[in-house]
């Protein structure tokens, strides 16, 4: 079956901390995709990224940058110097392709970042 | 921005009665899905679609019903509703593009409250 866990519901931070975002997922595919969402107090969901099951090279966006690590299972979630409009929910999601031929996507139950000032 | 539109954005609908969200599509993306948020449970899969008329259930499939006549739209449908579907509801889509690259994006959801 596969699962996404993300273990920590709520984090609370200040301002320019660093922050990390655990996310543990399993599946016995061997191709699969990984993505991380954000979702700010207006509620929208925000496609932040995908990395396939086949790149374990991790990723930096200017604030942003993620770990995938295969041996672990698992796709962290770095924000450095957070900042207040970091405060959202944050989903890590797993995208398979099952043997029948359809798809799915299986998010985590999310973490509620909160950063004080 | 994906061009993915819900409707209605807000319903409020009193118990027992049929209700249908709509999600349409511009980007011809074969696949389609409706998801329901509630506090706790993250986002749960209620049905997708891999094509016209082609559709399977999620993991909380039951009181709800899908259909799928064209690419573009895929309906939700309450039969009769109940309390406990009151939920913010997200429409996805994705194409697979090869093999090394898929996208997903999502509506701006439907917030629901069956009174």
């Amino acid at each position: 079956a596969q699962k996404v866990t993300q273990a920590q519901t709520e984090i609370s931070v200040v301002e320019k901390e660093d922050v990390t975002l655990d996310c543990v997922y399993e599946t016995r595919d061997t191709t699969y995709y990984l993505f991380w969402y954000k979702q700010p107090p207006s509620g929208e969901l925000v496609f932040l990224i995908r990395r396939n099951s086949f790149d374990e090279q991790n990723e930096i966006s200017g604030r942003y940058s993620w770990n995938f690590q295969k041996s672990t299972s698992s796709f962290n979630f770095t924000i450095t110097a957070s900042q207040v409009v970091d405060s959202a929910v944050y989903f890590c999601a797993l995208y398979i392709l099952t043997q029948g031929g359809s798809e799915k996507l299986v998010f985590g139950k999310g973490t509620k970042l909160t950063v004080n000032p | 921005d994906a061009g993915i539109t819900q409707s209605p954005r807000h319903k409020v609908t009193e118990t027992g009665t049929p209700v249908t969200l709509r999600c349409h599509q511009t980007e011809n993306h074969r696949y389609m899905y409706w998801y329901r948020q509630d506090p706790g449970h993250g986002l749960r899969l209620i049905h997708y679609s891999y094509g016209v008329k082609d559709t399977d259930k999620g993991e909380v499939s039951d009181g709800y019903s899908v259909s799928r006549s064209k690419t573009e739209d895929f309906l939700l449908t309450l039969e009769s509703a109940t309390s406990s579907q009151t939920s913010v509801y997200f429409c996805a889509i994705s194409e697979e593009k090869g093999a090394l690259n898929t996208e997903a994006f999502f509506g701006q959801g439907t917030r629901l409250t069956v009174v």
